[in-house]
């Protein structure tokens, strides 16, 4: 199995600053990564597939880079709404894996 | 817009069977389109795949190799709808269990054009207890 690892698993940040999250996978997965979002209670939601691809209605403020076994995951100008736990999943081979999460807390 | 219903017990007694039902809306569980997966979640474990079926002129299933001997993911086309049965459960079979939708998505690179399995739709999730 292809395991992912985050970092880190929680940051503090204020509304408005910039938080990059990390996430290594044991072997090259090329582009075939998604971010999702998930807040207490809720099911997560799909932010961006292939590494970089925005998924509709997410906002412009979340990016996604990396490729081969090294991705981030940047939230520009965080706003009250994005504080929340974050899981990358490799998106490519069975079984499909996902990363420890990390939680963005408000400082 | 798709949506995904979940339904089922959340009170399991240990070495019996869990059994979970996704109703869709918004699509077809026979679509040559998607994969309809199931997922659970626990502290202890984290974000699992526990298995996906889909539809390719024939029904197909995968099953992450962790519950295969316990698990069935088995369409419903009269009602359409899916469904989870996993067998002999203990207590650490206790999760949250979602029902996911992967669109059919193809990458290409280098010229190879492979499958992308990003989950672009969620069920509302089920928390299941198992005990006695």
């Amino acid at each position: 199995d292809i395991q992912m690892t985050q970092s880190p698993s929680s940051v503090s940040a204020s509304v408005g600053e910039r938080v990059t999250i990390t996430c290594r996978a044991s072997q090259g997965i090329s582009t075939w990564l998604a971010w999702y979002q998930q807040k207490p209670g809720k099911a997560p939601k799909l932010l961006i597939y292939a590494a970089s691809s925005l998924q509709s209605g997410v906002p412009s403020r979340f990016r996604g880079r990396g490729s081969g076994t090294d991705f981030t995951l940047t939230i520009n100008s965080l706003q009250p709404e994005d504080f929340a736990t974050y899981y990358c999943q490799q998106a490519n081979r069975f079984p499909l894996t996902f990363g420890g999460g990390t939680k963005v807390e408000i400082k | 817009q798709v949506q995904l219903q979940q339904s089922g017990p959340g009170l399991v007694k240990p070495s019996q069977t869990l059994s979970l039902t996704c109703a869709i809306s918004g699509d077809n569980v026979s679509s040559n389109s998607a994969a309809w997966n199931w997922i659970r979640q626990s502290p202890s474990r984290g974000l699992e795949w526990l298995g996906r079926t889909y539809h390719r002129s024939e029904w197909h299933s995968d099953y992450a190799l962790s519950v295969k001997s316990r698990i069935r993911i088995n369409p419903d086309t009269s009602k359409n709808q899916f469904s989870l049965q996993l067998n002999s459960v203990t207590p650490e079979d206790t999760a949250v269990y979602y029902c996911a939708l992967t669109p059919r998505q193809w990458l290409v690179l280098g010229g190879v054009a492979e499958e992308l399995y990003a989950f672009n739709m969620w069920g509302q999730g089920t928390m299941v207890t198992v005990s006695s």
